[in-house]
């Protein structure tokens, strides 16, 4: 079964800090991994996403590291901000198919 | 541009009804997917179209689970005989094509069965 899985549920960081979240995947078909970002009551929006062939994709204070041969793959918030709270998902995508394999979310809290 | 939307934002029913959910994919845009979230979850996926036919209904968790999109613009997702469990947020996505990898998601529509 495809799964991704990602930690921590929870994340409270004080505004300026750096939060990061986690992803690990066990179908090395997945070929494309978003992360969404998704506030209360709205559908989820397209942060950054990573393929495979490299290692590190940065836009802005977000950046994603990407490590192939653990099949994991990260998400940093640099200078976190209190509008950044928010539930986070990492996703990916296998080239068997178009849907996305979601993992669980991650809830961030920024203080400030 | 508008993004896509999805009606009716909130829908309660009553178990064994039937209820459609409608999804209004971006202009232009020729896949369209469907998921489901529950509460403190991530969403899962059900269906996806390419154009007017399914090309993948794996995730579809019965058969009281349908889905349509005649014109290959907006879609239907039917759910006939409806159970508590359904109770969720169904999200609509869609993208520029089945190659494209960027699917953007409507708002949703929470569905509670009573």
């Amino acid at each position: 079964q495809q799964q991704v899985k990602q930690s921590p549920q929870s994340l409270i960081v004080q505004k300026g800090g750096i939060s990061i979240i986690n992803c690990a995947y066990e179908n090395t078909a997945f070929d494309y991994f978003p992360w969404y970002q998704q506030f209360p009551g709205k559908g989820p929006a397209l942060l950054i996403a990573i393929r495979p062939d490299v290692s590190e994709k940065k836009e802005g204070r977000f950046t994603i590291s990407f490590n192939k041969s653990a099949k994991q793959f990260s998400l940093h918030i640099m200078d976190s901000q209190p509008g950044d709270s928010a539930t986070y998902f990492c996703a990916a995508r296998g080239n068997a198919g178009n849907m996305l394999t979601f993992g669980g979310g991650t809830r961030l809290m920024v203080k400030p | 541009g508008a993004g896509v939307s999805q009606t009716p934002s909130n829908k309660v029913t009553e178990k064994g009804k039937y209820v459609e959910l409608r999804c209004d994919p971006i202009s232009g845009h020729t896949a369209l997917y469907w998921y489901r979230q529950s509460l403190g979850q991530g969403p899962e996926f059900l269906i996806y179209f390419q154009g007017t036919g399914a090309a993948d209904d794996s995730g579809l968790p019965n058969d009281r689970f349908f889905a349509v999109r005649p014109e290959g613009s907006v879609s239907t997702l039917k759910i006939q005989r409806t159970e508590r469990g359904d109770s969720a947020v169904y999200l609509c996505a869609s993208s520029l094509g089945s190659a494209s990898e960027t699917q953007y998601f409507g708002p949703g529509t929470r569905l509670l069965v009573l």
